[in-house]
């Protein structure tokens, strides 16, 4: 069936550096592929998405990169800060359905 | 207040009881959600539902079931709840729109022990 994998699991930057987190995903008909942020006792929230007719999407200090080829998509942030901290979660679409199938998370951590 | 919310926010139970968790809106959103939440598992859909009168199952609704009661609540059930039922459950909406594909905005969560 559908897979999304994600990695790492875990991530630890020092402050002010740049994070990477990567996905690839299994189903050549997902076209839409959004990262979303859960902060400690929350639910998830977006921070951004893209759509399978652009290669990157910016805001401000996070940036999606999407490699249809490959079937793989990242997560950029530069200048990380505190705040940053939290779990990530990418997901990709399933046409046949409308569903989404979400990858296991990345724990980012930030040193000061 | 909030836009999602979940009631109840904890709940411990034990096996072979049945279970109802609870969601509610305010966005206006016709489309909502339940998802469970495992470690190391990431999300993964139980039940959807695109207005009050369609409902579909997700990639693992078997063991629940659900109830679109009106467009602001979408109730989960567990007919009698297993152990391996343990988790952190999520509701969420989204607006349909022009896309297929919206953002979705999720509750604070329940978080469910069956003993």
């Amino acid at each position: 069936g559908e897979n999304v994998e994600q990695h790492p699991s875990t991530l630890s930057v020092q402050e002010g550096d740049s994070a990477v987190i990567k996905c690839t995903y299994s189903d050549s008909a997902s076209n839409y592929f959004p990262w979303y942020k859960q902060e400690l006792g929350k639910g998830p929230q977006l921070i951004i998405d893209i759509r399978s007719n652009v290669g990157e999407k910016k805001d401000q200090r996070i940036a999606v990169t999407l490699n249809k080829t490959a079937k793989h998509f990242s997560l950029h942030i530069t200048e990380t800060q505190p705040e940053d901290s939290a779990v990530y979660f990418c997901a990709a679409s399933i046409r046949s359905n409308y569903q989404l199938i979400w990858g296991a998370g990345t724990k980012l951590i930030i040193k000061p | 207040d909030a836009d999602v919310t979940q009631t109840p926010r904890n709940r411990i139970t034990k096996t072979g009881k049945r279970i109802m968790l609870e969601c509610s809106q305010t966005k206006g959103h016709d489309r909502m959600y339940w998802y469970r939440q495992d470690p190391g598992l990431g999300l993964r859909l139980i039940y959807y539902s695109f207005d009050v009168k369609d409902i579909n199952k997700g990639e693992i609704s078997d063991g629940y079931s659900v109830s679109r009661q009106a467009q602001a609540k979408f109730s989960l059930s567990l007919e009698s709840a297993i152990p391996n039922q343990t988790a952190l459950y999520f509701c969420a909406t989204s607006d349909a729109g022009t896309s297929t594909y919206n953002e979705q905005f999720f509750g604070p969560g329940t978080r469910l022990t069956v003993l």
